[in-house]
């Protein structure tokens, strides 16, 4: 069984860098094709990439926030970070992580965690 | 520039079909997208796989009611049948090698 879950703060001051962890488990990095990724969802919005790595630490960013954005694996823990500097309140949202398969998309989703900024 | 374009929203009859389309941009017909279900106040959830050809494979657990369909650029989720928890948000997706992939703006779907 395939399961992933977002840790991390709820609540987040501006200027602050905000670091959210996807623990997941029933796979692993080992397979090729295989990615973790981090997606947004503000509030009665639409879903956003905003980065991505693979099984061979090819990492993608999203164009418009790469110079806020790390995203990171440790294979040893079955976990991906994502680090994310300067959160102003338009970044609040629901933070999901996701399994990614080439080919395939999007197939096993975390619960999605609420992180709000303000001061 | 690969764009994926789904209309705002959709609607139709408790128990009737509906078809909703994602429409991939110019130079991009030949591309697979997935599509993802997102019911109120829950995660997005992997629907299927649909190919160029309108061949689809679908998630886990996935009921028969959903299938899909492919026309040009356009590619298609159909649902049949419709039964009050298909009242949801339907998002697509597609990736390319060397990008971080993309989403549909998302179509909400009322049931009647």
């Amino acid at each position: 069984q395939i399961t992933l879950k977002e840790s991390g703060p709820t609540l987040v001051k501006p200027t602050q860098t905000l670091t959210l962890t996807c623990t997941f488990s029933g796979f692993s990095f080992s397979t090729s094709e295989v990615g973790v990724g981090w997606i947004r969802q503000p509030p009665g919005k639409a879903l956003e990439w905003l980065a991505l790595i693979y099984w061979d630490d090819d990492k993608r960013y999203s164009p418009s926030l790469k110079s806020r954005l790390t995203i990171t694996k440790d294979t040893s823990k079955n976990q991906v970070v994502l680090t994310m500097t300067n959160m102003d309140p338009v970044d609040t949202a629901t933070y999901y992580c996701a399994r990614m398969v080439f080919g395939v998309g999007n197939d096993y989703w975390g619960q999605g965690t609420l992180v709000t900024v303000s001061s | 520039q690969l764009v994926l374009t789904q209309s705002p929203s959709a609607s139709a009859s408790l128990g009737a079909s509906v078809k909703l389309t994602c429409s991939l941009s110019s130079g991009h017909s030949s591309y697979a997208i997935a599509w993802h279900q997102q019911q109120p106040e829950k995660g997005p959830r992997y629907l299927m796989k649909l190919n160029s050809d309108g061949s689809h494979r679908k998630g886990d657990g996935i009921p028969d009611r959903f299938s899909g369909s492919s026309s040009g650029a356009e590619r298609y989720l159909i649902i049949s049948s419709l039964q009050s928890e298909d009242e949801a948000d339907y998002y697509c997706q597609t990736w390319d090698t060397g990008i971080l992939g993309v989403f549909g703006g998302g179509t909400k779907l009322t049931v009647l």
